[in-house]
């Protein structure tokens, strides 16, 4: 099984609303990643959490919060967005640091619209 | 500077070919090679992966081949089929340094149609 869950698929929101993505997965995985993907270009990563700490930020505005609140689950809190923060968020997880052969699998992703 | 290039935007294959995607990497410091394949409005979906230690991984109609030395990937795709459709994007993946995580660098992508 290699299922990442993602909640909720579609999500609109105004530039002063608060929203939170949700990112689930049963895998025994140790790292989670939150990645955005505009259309027609490679997802960027945006945090990286490795045995639920934060190991990267690539520098990523702080209008995006993520959180590790277990190892199976990962939010990515969405405050005060702008429009051009619309895309498609992705969350992976992969079984975790130290592994040269690490594979990440995604989610399917929450399409975010920022009016 | 692009570190994993995917050179064709696009591809179009008769079903029943061979589909063949290419990729070159910059970074000698990649050691572990993946293909995610992509439809519209989902994640990637995992495909086929190769260590820098191998030359060749097969799985199914899936194959990768790995030329170290050019620092460049292809995948196979023997017989394509109109389902095989999609983006597919090469991934290379490196330790990220000081933060013990590897992470994955992407090629842009290269849309395949296989045409029935």
């Amino acid at each position: 099984d290699t299922e990442v869950t993602q909640t909720p698929k579609h999500l609109v929101m105004g530039m002063t609303n608060k929203k939170s993505l949700k990112c689930e997965q049963h895998m025994g995985h140790r790292a989670m990643y939150w990645y955005k993907q505009k259309a027609k270009k490679p997802p960027e990563l945006m945090f990286v959490y490795s045995y639920e700490k934060l190991s990267i930020n690539e520098s990523v505005p702080s209008r995006f919060s993520p959180e590790c609140p277990n190892s199976s689950l990962l939010n990515l809190h969405l405050h005060a967005l702008q429009p051009e923060d619309s895309a498609l968020y992705l969350c992976a997880s992969s079984q975790g640091p130290g592994d040269s052969t690490d594979t990440q699998y995604f989610g399917p992703g929450t399409r975010l619209t920022v009016l | 500077d692009q570190q994993v290039k995917q050179n064709s935007p696009s591809l179009s294959v008769q079903e029943g070919r061979i589909s063949i995607l290419n990729c070159d990497y910059t970074n000698s410091m990649f050691d572990y090679f993946l293909w995610y394949k992509k439809y519209p409005a989902e994640g990637p979906t995992f495909l086929i992966s190769i260590s820098s230690i191998k030359d060749k991984n097969e799985d199914g109609r899936f194959t990768v081949f790995l030329n170290k030395s050019a620092k460049h990937l292809s995948l196979h795709i023997v017989p394509s089929q109109p389902g095989d459709s999609a983006v597919y994007f090469c991934a290379a993946s490196a330790l990220y340094s000081g933060a013990g995580s590897y992470q994955l660098t992407f090629g842009k992508g290269t849309k395949l149609s296989v045409i029935p």
